[in-house]
């Protein structure tokens, strides 16, 4: 079955880079998109931004271009999630999501969530 | 950003009533639009796509209708597992995409 397993929780210093990866299984990897979704403690979803695994395209939310950068390896069904000079409302549970549909998008397969921790 | 603002942000109901949530977009967005349930400490949940299109292994007590800017989530029946948190998100593709910011529905 279609299974995404991301990579484990993060403390950081303000400033610092954080890595996710997600990766991917039960289907062709290059076959749909990955999307990044975030959510602070006790408030609601936000859309990061989109990247195609068949060629790399990406879309980023405008409130994060600049310091967030997507990418994927073919070669291991992985997707990252790069996100620079954090700060403490960085602080949140990071989801990966396959991005399926042809005309109409969805995001039906989903992550477990990586806390990252923003902190001095 | 298309903004999408939902109604109510919180209801109170209890099992076996009919419950409806509303999305509404800041421009016409045709029926690129999903909804999502979230339980506490779980990811979301894809339950409608393309404004009306019920996702495999959903309840049938769920639907979706809307179109342009205009949507509605009903619950005809409310289950004990449906009380949770509700998103509707916008899937322009050609745009970045939002969520509404979140109902959450609630055991009277």
């Amino acid at each position: 079955q279609v299974q995404l397993v991301q990579s484990g929780a993060e403390v950081k210093k303000p400033g610092a880079s954080v890595k996710v990866s997600c990766k991917a299984s039960g289907y062709t990897f290059t076959s749909y998109g990955i999307s990044w979704v975030r959510q602070a403690p006790g408030q609601g979803l936000e859309w990061m931004g989109w990247i195609s695994a068949y060629n790399g395209n990406t879309n980023y939310a405008q409130k994060l271009q600049g310091r967030v950068t997507m990418t994927t390896d073919t070669s291991t069904s992985t997707a990252y999630m790069e996100l620079r000079s954090l700060r403490s409302d960085d602080t949140a549970v990071y989801y990966c999501a396959v991005v399926r549909g042809v005309i109409y998008y969805y995001m039906d397969v989903w992550g477990k969530g990586t806390t990252v921790t923003v902190s001095s | 950003d298309i903004q999408m603002t939902q109604s109510p942000s919180s209801v109170s109901a209890s099992v076996g009533d009919r419950v409806t949530i509303t999305c509404r977009a800041s421009q016409g967005i045709s029926s690129w639009l999903a909804w999502y349930q979230q339980k506490p400490g779980k990811a979301p949940k894809l339950l409608i796509y393309a404004a009306s299109s019920l996702q495999s292994g959903v309840p049938s007590r769920f639907s979706g209708s809307g179109s342009g800017t205009d949507f509605t989530l009903t619950i005809s029946s409310l289950q004990p597992e449906d009380f949770a948190t509700y998103y509707c998100q916008q899937a322009n593709s050609f745009l970045p995409w939002t969520f509404g910011q979140g109902t959450k529905l609630e055991i009277k």
